[in-house]
């Protein structure tokens, strides 16, 4: 069964460093997001992407975010100047249509700031 | 804005007995619903999700949901619990009358069930 994967699994990174996480979309699908969990919060919204484009993103994601879709088969999410807050599981996710699609998570990358 | 409640941090039951998982949402337009599952050090798992049609949804796994348009809820169920259903929940909800397909989800209910 397709499913969506990401690298690496955990990333330990120093404050004020950048830091990309990468995934792998279902290969049909057209619809990427990223979404994050702080340890024992909710899953909270990030950034979808569409066509090639953000299509919608939530008030976490300000200047220091950044996605892209580099080639074909990957989807990266990247923090350019990371904070301590910035600790969290990240999520990515895929659908196949807008309309009632499910989105598919992959298993997460867990970051680390110090 | 859409949000969705899961009142309980976790639900205790034992194996072969029924079980329900409580979730309520608001959300302006048209809701779009979903449950997943999380096991630990995995990802969410798609188990169900309520677009239109039939107020009881089936998914995987022997779960299944009831949309209740008045309460405004969609509480999670299964007839009988297995040990291996043990995990934590979550509802989502996004705005079906608009585009964006943005996920809001609960707070998660831890599932143990014990054998």
């Amino acid at each position: 069964e397709p499913e969506v994967t990401q690298t690496p699994s955990h990333q330990v990174t120093q404050m004020g460093q950048e830091v990309i996480l990468r995934c792998v979309p279902i290969s049909n699908h057209l619809y990427f997001y990223w979404y994050r969990q702080i340890l024992g919060q909710k899953v909270e919204f990030l950034v979808s992407f569409y066509n090639n484009e953000i299509s919608e993103k939530s008030e976490i994601f300000d200047d220091q975010f950044s996605v892209e879709r580099p080639d074909g088969s990957n989807f990266t999410l990247k923090i350019r100047s990371t904070k301590l807050e910035d600790s969290a599981m990240y999520f990515c996710a895929s659908s196949e249509t807008n309309s009632g699609g499910v989105q598919y998570f992959g298993p997460g990358t867990r970051l680390l700031v110090l | 804005a859409q949000s969705v409640a899961q009142p309980e941090d976790q639900v205790n039951v034992a194996e072969g007995n029924p079980l329900t998982v409580k979730c309520t949402y608001s959300v302006s337009g048209n809701p779009y619903l979903f449950w997943y599952v999380q096991y630990p050090n995995r990802g969410l798992q798609f188990l169900l999700k309520y677009i239109t049609g039939d107020n009881l949804v089936k998914g995987s796994y022997g779960f299944e949901a009831e949309f209740n348009k008045s309460q405004t809820s969609f509480h999670l169920k299964k007839p009988s619990a297995l040990v291996s259903d043990s995990a934590l929940y979550f509802c989502a909800v996004r705005d079906g009358d608009t585009g964006f397909q943005k996920l809001v989800f609960g707070t998660g209910t831890r599932l143990l069930v014990s054998p």
